[in-house]
């Protein structure tokens, strides 16, 4: 079974400094990964997203992940955060062929706090 | 491009009430839709599975005879609560896939609905 397991619930950082959120998986074959974003009283808005192509993947308002099979981690990253990032994060993993692979497995989230 | 909206934004009923939750998908046709559930503070989970003109598949301990889903069209699908009850209330969320782009796992997220029922 595919299984994703965010290891923070809460990430704290100051405006300007590195964002790291991170993310392992659990999966029987090559998965497809992604990570989201969910602003308060707002959908869920696809940040990027790794389908076996290249292992660093780049998503948009400057987000980046990399995938890394022998440590089964897709963490997130930003070089500077801007106030605007803090929301909600999750990371994601489609679930199983055998169960049709557009279904996602959801991790917990990562609340991520952003202070001037 | 691929934006798909919720009607309605939040909605407040009285138990025993059913209540009717439209995703729509407004610039694509979506082969696929699904419903989540999200508690607060908590992460998603899949309620059901959707394909236009067949009926839902649901997850397992989801009672398909409360939660009634519809698909009847590429663009629209809808979520009934049936009889609800306090412990119903929850943020609803669909989201909609589709294969025209080419990615058939990416799926494409509604604002969600928030439902409280007293």
């Amino acid at each position: 079974a595919q299984s994703v397991t965010q290891l923070d619930s809460h990430v704290s950082v100051s405006e300007g400094t590195p964002v790291l959120l991170r993310c392992n998986y659990s999966s029987s074959y090559s998965p497809s990964l992604f990570w989201y974003v969910q602003h308060p009283n707002k959908g869920l808005q696809l940040l990027l997203k790794y389908t076996s192509a290249a292992t660093l993947v780049k998503g948009i308002n400057g987000f980046e992940a990399e995938f890394k099979k022998s440590e089964t981690s897709f963490h997130l990253t930003k070089p500077s955060a801007h106030m605007s990032d803090a929301a909600e994060y999750f990371c994601v993993v489609s679930r199983g062929r055998n169960t049709g692979f557009q279904k996602l497995v959801f991790g917990t989230g990562t609340r991520l706090l952003v202070s001037p | 491009g691929a934006v798909v909206s919720q009607h309605p934004s939040w909605v407040i009923c009285k138990s025993g009430t059913s209540v009717k939750i439209e995703c729509r998908s407004l610039d694509f046709q979506a082969t696929t839709m699904f419903w989540y559930r999200q508690f607060p503070k908590q992460s998603l989970m899949l309620m059901a599975t959707s394909n236009e003109g067949s009926k839902a598949t649901y997850e397992q301990g989801v009672e398909k005879d409360k939660f009634l889903i519809n698909h009847a069209s590429l663009t629209l699908s809808t979520l009934t609560v049936t009889s609800a009850h306090p412990e119903d209330s929850s943020f609803y969320i669909c989201s909609a896939s589709t294969p025209i782009a080419g990615i058939t796992d990416t799926q494409y997220f509604g604002p969600g609905t928030r439902l409280t029922v007293l």
